[in-house]
């Protein structure tokens, strides 16, 4: 069954203000991606965070994760108008995995 | 130079035709993937090679068969395609297949149309 669940399906701000988005998944994991798609694109990775991590931050993105709580969220703070893309949440499956499962991802759009 | 290439972005088919996707990668990595991402936007992974060789197959119809060459190379062959198939299909490489080198690279995407 697919492993990560982003919520919102999809997210409307204006430019400057932040977004998060938030990941569950269901089983343990060795680490957690984030990855974006621009329309009409492949994935682009942003940032990994690994089990043992809490927090992560690359720019101005910051990156949290919960096992005790199987969730992730993904912050963007002060959005621009090239942040309008799609935004994937990707699990491995734990010990001996050897694939990414993706979410459904959400949808940003951020309005000048 | 692009990473991960893929050709052709765009294809227009009948049903029951055969197709080909090709995929290269410069990046000297291990690992090559195809994802097929369906129109709600879901990515689901069909098949992994670790040096020319198959490690994931998930379950896809034995129409479609991966080639992979050499390790640079994976190309996706669909048999008899079907109005079903229809989807974007994506090539994705990364250094190794687990852990914290699982970072994957992906190609820019075919869009496959099957009328």
């Amino acid at each position: 069954s697919q492993q990560g669940e982003e919520d919102p399906q999809a997210l409307s701000i204006q430019e400057g203000e932040n977004a998060t988005m938030n990941c569950s998944y269901k089983t343990s994991i060795n680490n957690l991606q984030w990855y974006r798609q621009n329309s009409g694109r492949g994935l682009v990775h942003l940032i990994l965070i690994r089990s043992n991590e809490r927090e992560k931050h690359s720019g101005r993105l910051r990156v949290t994760l919960d096992t005790s709580k199987k969730s992730s969220s993904l912050l963007i703070t002060a959005s621009r108008a090239a942040d309008t893309a799609s935004y994937f949440c990707a699990t491995d499956g734990g010990a001996g995995s050897y694939q990414l499962t993706f979410g459904k991802g959400t949808k940003l759009s951020v309005i000048p | 130079d692009t990473a991960v290439s893929q050709t052709p972005k765009y294809l227009v088919t009948q049903m029951g035709n055969d197709k080909s996707i090709k995929c290269e990668q410069n990046l000297g990595h291990d690992t090559m993937y195809w994802y097929k991402q369906d129109s709600k936007k879901f990515l689901k992974i069909m098949f992994s090679y670790n040096n020319k060789e198959l490690i994931i197959n998930e379950t896809v119809p034995n129409r479609f068969s991966p080639k992979s060459p050499d390790k640079a190379h994976l190309n996706l062959h669909i048999n008899s395609l079907e109005l079903g198939d229809s989807a974007v299909y994506f090539c994705a490489s990364s250094p190794l297949i687990s852990g914290a080198k699982n970072i994957q690279y992906f190609g820019a995407g075919t869009r496959l149309s099957v009328l």
